[in-house]
C-alpha cells in the first residue's frame, strides 16, 4: 500500500532561518511527486511536480528535490508569508482498471515563520 | 490561475438533512475528484470521475454519491447527513496529459452536521 510520510509535523523558524521539509514515500512505481501549499481554510495550491530521481525545481524561496525514496522542500531565508502547511503527494503508475490515479497525500508539515 | 469553484464555503446543518455540495470548473478538465480532509490529517480520495457519465468510489469509504452529467460540474450529495460527516470537502480537477497531471483544488466546503 502506498505510504507518504512527512516530517517534521510542525516547524517554527525565525524569519531568514533556512530549513528543509522531508517527504518519504513508498510506491511500486512513481508517476510523480507533488508539493502543495495549503493555507488555513483553503484548498491546496500547487507548487511543484517532480518525476524522476535527481530532478530539482525552484520557485522563489522554495526548492524541491527528489531521490528514489524521498523528496525535500528546501526553504531559503523564509518570510512570515511562507507560513502554511506544506503537503507532499505521490501518484502511482496503475494498470488500466487498477483504480483511481488520484494523489496519495501525507499529513503535511505545519510551518510557522516568526518575524 | 485555477478556475475551480465550490459552494457553499461553509454549511451548518441538522442531522438527517439532504445536502449537495457544488463543484464547477471552467478549464475543460476531464478528470475531477472529491477529497475529504479532517484537521491535521491527510486528504483522502472519496470519489473521482474521468469524464461525463463516469464516476467511481475512491480509497476512503463514503456514504456520499456524485454525478457527472456535464464536464464542468461534479456535485456531491449526502442523502441523510450525520455528525460523522462533519469535515472539509475539497474538489479538484486535472487534465489527462502525460507530464501534466497536477490537480487544481477549489477552496473547499467546511461541513458541520449538528
Amino acid at each position: 500500500e502506498d505510504q507518504v510520510t512527512q516530517s517534521p509535523e510542525a516547524l517554527r523558524l525565525q524569519e531568514g532561518e533556512s530549513s528543509s521539509l522531508n517527504c518519504s514515500y513508498t510506491v511500486s512505481g512513481l508517476r510523480g511527486l507533488f508539493w502543495y501549499r495549503q493555507d488555513p481554510g483553503k484548498g491546496p495550491e500547487f507548487l511543484f511536480t517532480l518525476y524522476s530521481a535527481g530532478e530539482e525545481k525552484e520557485k522563489e524561496r522554495l526548492k524541491a528535490t527528489l531521490t528514489k525514496k524521498e523528496s525535500f522542500l528546501h526553504i531559503t531565508a523564509p518570510k512570515p508569508e511562507d507560513s502554511a502547511t506544506y503537503l507532499c503527494a505521490v501518484q502511482e503508475f496503475k494498470m488500466a482498471g487498477g483504480g483511481a490515479d488520484g494523489l496519495t497525500f501525507g499529513k503535511g508539515t505545519h510551518l510557522i515563520i516568526q518575524p | 490561475e485555477a478556475d475551480i469553484y465550490q459552494t457553499p464555503r461553509y454549511l451548518v446543518i441538522g442531522t438527517g438533512k439532504k445536502i449537495t455540495l457544488e463543484c464547477s470548473q471552467t478549464m475543460g478538465h476531464d478528470k475531477m475528484y472529491w477529497y475529504q480532509q479532517d484537521p491535521g490529517m491527510e486528504l483522502h480520495l472519496i470519489h473521482y470521475s474521468y469524464g461525463v457519465n463516469s464516476t467511481e468510489k475512491g480509497d476512503l469509504s463514503s456514504e456520499s454519491t456524485v454525478s457527472r452529467i456535464r464536464t464542468e460540474h461534479f456535485p456531491l450529495t449526502l442523502e441523510s447527513a450525520r455528525p460523522s460527516h462533519t469535515s472539509q470537502y475539497l474538489c479538484a480537477s486535472s487534465l489527462t496529459l502525460p507530464g501534466n497531471e497536477k490537480l487544481f483544488f477549489g477552496s473547499g466546503t467546511q461541513l458541520s452536521v449538528l
